[in-house]
């Protein structure tokens, strides 16, 4: 059971360039979230997704896309990268109901030059 | 608003001595705590949570903590801290504030066990 996995592991980007973090989860979590670490600040949020074809905006949302067309797959879009981007980058399932606990990715180490 | 609040930024302990890692939270109504757990490289791992009943929560790894309505606290513990212990550890807090569907985390305190 691979649980939640996250691609890639580490990214160097120009400022200005656009990519895309994947987040893919087998475990039929209908609930999924993308959020950022950054020293001192904890995990904030970024955008989350109550089921497939539905997300809504997190703490921290802009400069970030997502979408949800499946219940694995919730990819987190960079549109137009900036230094105040980089960060490390969580991806969270968990089952629905408001006390399940979330699974987490190992990361995305993510660097704006 | 509501927020989650972990005082100290780090934590130190010796090895075998009891350790307590401090979170207060400010939710309405009655939320559900959580604990993780962060080793360095990696994501962040369940611990425990408080849902409703006994104060006390048991989790892995032989850590507790103890949910204080009053004080609006939720304390991380373990009686006798081993060096592999050593990690960043964060209180988060879900509840009607929240929607019911955000989790929000504290900003986390680095626990280091010296041997």
């Amino acid at each position: 059971n691979a649980g939640v996995t996250q691609t890639p592991k580490f990214q160097v980007l120009k400022t200005g360039q656009s990519m895309t973090l994947q987040c893919a989860q087998d475990m039929n979590h209908e609930y999924m979230s993308w959020y950022r670490q950054d020293p001192g600040m904890g995990l904030r949020l970024i955008h989350y997704s109550v089921g497939a074809g539905i997300t809504d905006q997190g703490e921290v949302p802009n400069g970030y896309n997502v979408s949800r067309s499946t219940t694995e797959d919730f990819p987190l879009r960079l549109l137009s990268a900036a230094p105040s981007q980089t960060s490390v980058y969580f991806c969270a399932s968990r089952p629905t109901g408001g006390n399940t606990e979330a699974f987490f990715g190992q990361g995305t180490r993510l660097t704006v030059v | 608003a509501q927020s989650v609040a972990q005082p100290e930024d780090q934590v130190n302990v010796a090895e075998g001595n009891p350790l307590t890692v401090k979170c207060t939270y400010s939710v309405s109504g009655n939320p559900y705590l959580f604990w993780y757990v962060q080793y360095p490289n990696r994501g962040l791992q369940f611990l425990l949570k408080y849902i409703t009943g006994d104060n006390l929560v048991k989790g892995s790894y032989g850590f507790e903590a103890e949910f204080n309505k009053s004080q609006t606290s939720f304390h991380l513990k373990k009686p006798s801290a081993l060096v592999s212990d050593s990690a960043l550890y964060f209180c988060a807090v879900r509840g009607p504030d929240t929607g019911g569907f955000k989790t929000i985390f504290g900003a986390g305190t680095r626990l280091f066990v010296k041997a």
